[in-house]
């Protein structure tokens, strides 16, 4: 089982909707998760992180892990065309100079 | 501004040439990595370094090489380029434990 899994999509969604995008880990040694955001022909950015007890807001981003369910979640409130990008979630491990990516969610927000 | 900087942003090379992509980073960052994106299979790591001549593994080493002279410079080469080294390669330094910066990408094909 791969140590981060992500549903690649495609999403799709109307300008103004909530966009819930999700990941799953397997290892519960994981502390620390993060959300990278890359647009097209571009490198990833960082978008938000959480350490695996907590929620974390930003703007119109919600970081959230549930230790309980291995899961974390990116909500987008009143996305944007601006937003349409590619969402990887990560997580830093064992090691402290390696980060594991899902494999990205394609999202779409249509104007 | 933070920069990373791959120097090229297409290649396109032969099979059994030697390739060398090179990244340079102007932030003073310990750590740095290559890692490949391809379609359906997200990002993974190749190598990383984490101080000048010092290098590990990441998860798919075979048929690539680094090396890290001085601080500022990650060299990614390809021994004898296969077209199945046809990806997007992505540099990013970090400082340790800290969030990563990636450059824009270069595109290898490799016929």
């Amino acid at each position: 089982q791969k140590e981060v899994e992500q549903d690649p999509g495609p999403l799709s969604v109307p300008e103004g909707a909530i966009v819930s995008l999700n990941c799953t880990y397997s290892n519960s040694a994981f502390q620390y998760f993060m959300w990278y955001r890359q647009y097209s022909r571009k490198g990833p950015e960082l978008l938000m992180y959480t350490y695996s007890s907590g929620n974390k807001e930003d703007g119109r981003f919600t970081a959230q892990v549930d230790k309980s369910s291995k899961y974390i979640s990116l909500f987008i409130r009143d996305s944007q065309p601006s937003d349409s990008a590619t969402y990887l979630c990560a997580k830093r491990g064992g090691s402290n100079y390696k980060l594991t990516f899902g494999k990205g969610t394609l999202l779409t927000v249509n104007p | 501004d933070v920069k990373v900087t791959q120097s090229s942003r297409y290649l396109v090379k032969r099979t059994g040439e030697k390739v060398f992509l090179e990244c340079v980073q102007d932030m003073d960052h310990e750590n740095m990595f290559w890692y490949r994106q391809d379609p359906g299979l997200g990002l993974r790591l190749i190598y990383f370094s984490y101080d000048v001549k010092m290098k590990e593994k990441g998860d798919i080493p075979e048929g690539y090489s680094v090396s890290r002279e001085k601080k500022e410079r990650f060299s990614l080469i390809l021994e004898s380029a296969s077209t199945n080294q046809t990806s997007m390669y992505l540099c990013a330094s970090s400082f340790p434990n800290e969030k990563l910066f990636f450059g824009s990408g270069t595109q290898l094909s490799v016929l």
